[in-house]
């Protein structure tokens, strides 16, 4: 059964700790993302990945670090620089063809107090 | 990267049509058009994507104007569950992927 899979679904963490978000696909995809979104609002891009051992920042990425070496994995560290880090976060893939249609995780909601 | 404009929300009644606009004004000739929906608590799902014709799915159909700088996404028969976040975004093609942003698409209120 092919897809991406973030877990946990919820998290919880105390001010000041880092936490890692995994994001996990057998899709075979190059390209991954990872997405924060706030209540009411739209996707904004943290970091992208379009091939192992690389990674580019996208529009937010300050106090969020990210890793590729494997394919299939894309974790995400939340640390403690960034300053509201409660949100819903979103792994996304890219496939390959003409549509690279996009592909998104069930998401992890962060919760910090 | 090439922007497209939505409106904030729009509202329909139930087994009526629902026509979702999207400006992209500043699309390049390589830039497909992609629709993609959110329900809630969820990750967006791909609904439609075309580069110059008009496409049909059995999701939904999407009309791309002549020149391009706009397009709309067809509803045919609103239901309550497609009430959700409708979002057009622009994917350049022969690139690797490469960059992809959100803007803050169009909430789909349904009314019954």
């Amino acid at each position: 059964d092919g897809g991406i899979t973030q877990s946990p679904k919820y998290l919880f963490r105390k001010e000041g700790q880092n936490v890692t978000l995994s994001c996990e696909q057998n899709l075979n995809h190059d390209a991954m993302y990872w997405y924060r979104q706030d209540p009411g609002q739209g996707l904004r891009l943290i970091y992208y990945s379009q091939i192992v051992n690389d990674f580019q920042k996208g529009d937010i990425a300050e106090g969020y670090s990210v890793s590729r070496e494997k394919k299939e994995s894309f974790p995400l560290t939340v640390t403690s620089a960034q300053k509201n880090p409660t949100a819903f976060y979103l792994c996304a893939t890219v496939g390959s063809g003409y549509s690279y249609e996009q592909y998104f995780g069930p998401g992890t909601r962060l919760t910090v107090t | 990267d090439a922007k497209t404009t939505q409106p904030n929300s729009m509202e329909s009644n139930e087994e009526e049509p629902v026509h979702l606009p999207c400006n992209h004004s500043t699309i390049s000739g390589t830039d497909y058009i992609h629709w993609y929906r959110q329900l809630p608590s969820q990750g967006p799902e791909y609904v439609i994507h075309g580069l110059t014709s008009n496409v049909n799915n059995r999701m939904a159909s999407l009309a791309i104007a002549e020149d391009r700088k706009s397009s709309t996404l067809i509803l045919h028969r609103a239901t309550l569950r497609d009430a959700a976040v409708y979002y057009c975004i622009l994917r350049a093609l022969y690139t690797n992927a490469g960059k992809s942003t959100f803007g803050d698409g169009t909430t789909l209120t349904v009314k019954p």
